[in-house]
Formats: C-alpha cells, structure tokens, sequence
C-alpha cells in the first residue's frame, strides 16, 4: 500500500522560507510516476503547486513559480517543497500526492500539514 | 491560468440525483479528456473518484460518473446517500504538464 507523510515546521516567519518534506513508503519512486504537492488555505481550495520526477524534471503554477522549488532525493525515497518569501497568503494545509503521468491524476495523498505563517 | 469554476454548492434528498459542473476554457477542459474528481471530507485529504472524465478508480460506487461537453465537465451522485455529503473538486490537465483545480462545491444532503 502507497503511504505519503508531509513533514515540516508548522509555523514560519513572514519573508522567510517554507520547507516541507514528503516521505514515500510502499513504492519506490525511482521506479515512475510523477510526485506533486498541493496546498488549500483555511476554507478555501485546492492549488496545485508542482510536480516532479524521479529523474527530477519538475513543473510548477505558473503563479507560483517564481517562488517554488521541489527536488527529490531517491536515497531517502522522498520529495521537498520550497516556498520562499512567505507571506499570511501562503497560510495552507499542505498535501504532497502521487501523480499518474498522461493521464494526471493523483491517486495517493499525504493527510496533510498545516502551515501558519505569522511572526 | 484560472481556477475551474464550480457552483458553491450544490443540495439534494437521499435517492435523489445531482450534478455538479466544472466550468473551463478551451485550454484546459475543452482540449484534453483529462478531468478528475476528488471527493473531500471535513479535516480529510482529497480522495479521487473520477479520472479520465469518466474512469472510476477500484473500489469507487458506480453512483459516481462523469462526462464532458465542450469547456464544461460533470459528475453525477446518483442515488443520493447521507456520506457523500462532503466537498467536491475537479481538476483538468491545462498543458505543458501543468493542473489546474476547480474552486470546489459542497455538497449537502436535506
């Protein structure tokens, strides 16, 4: 069974940077798929953020681009996501997922993290 | 690239039928035949129950389907049950490898 776990501080400061961490277990992801992150403000919804692969050919929201990085690390069988220079709009539950590629769904999901950014 | 729109919400009596639409644009729901829908419980992670447009995922109801016509997707709750009460988001693939999601429905059973 595919399990995803978010991981990261729940509270970051204005300007600074959100760095979060998705662990894999049940599947390798060397072996495919594409790995992506999405996020949903408090009684909003959805945003996807990015996806990558393992190779780690990445793509981003047009909209948040200028301010996102995702990498992977095959060794630890996990994905991260950088958000720089946060501000109170970047308060979400975060979710990283697994993304079929061609036909781009997401059929796992982590259960999510919660971020608060406030000084 | 903008949110798909979606009706806020959406209500009907147990049994009954109900659809809600997801709106695009030619250059992502009108060009590819890649929607999906993900059904989200309070304080719980999305769950996908359509992809493909029409696909249903193993272990899905069969009250669940899906369809499309022109910019506009839908999904259909048939026989209308107490737990399916719960947001609903679609999700259309817009090119260049990118996604954009809808601005969500909830939906509420009287």
């Amino acid at each position: 069974q595919v399990q995803l776990q978010e991981s990261g501080p729940g509270l970051v400061k204005p300007s600074e940077t959100l760095s979060l961490t998705c662990a894999v277990s049940g599947y390798s992801i060397s072996s495919g798929y594409y790995w992506g992150w999405i996020r949903q403000p408090p009684g909003k919804g959805l945003e996807w953020i990015g996806s990558i692969y393992h190779s780690g050919s990445t793509y981003y929201n047009p909209s948040l681009k200028s301010r996102v990085t995702i990498s992977v690390d095959t060794s630890k069988n996990q994905f991260s996501l950088k958000v720089s220079s946060v501000t109170a709009a970047d308060t979400a539950v975060y979710y990283c997922a697994r993304l079929v590629y061609a036909i781009y769904y997401f059929d796992y999901w982590g259960q999510g993290t919660p971020v608060t950014v406030s000084s | 690239q903008s949110a798909l729109t979606q009706p806020a919400s959406v209500s009907g009596s147990p049994g009954q039928s109900i659809t809600i639409s997801c709106t695009g644009t030619s250059s992502d729901v009108g060009s590819y035949n890649l929607v999906s829908w993900y059904q989200q419980h309070p304080g719980k992670a999305p769950k996908l129950i359509i992809y493909e447009g029409t696909e249903r995922p193993s272990g899905v109801s069969n009250r669940f389907s899906g369809s499309k016509s022109g910019n506009t997707a839908s999904l259909t709750i048939s026989g209308l049950q107490a737990e399916d009460e719960a947001d609903y988001y679609c999700c259309s693939y817009a090119g260049s490898s990118t996604l954009v999601f809808g601005t969500g429905t909830t939906v509420t059973v009287l």
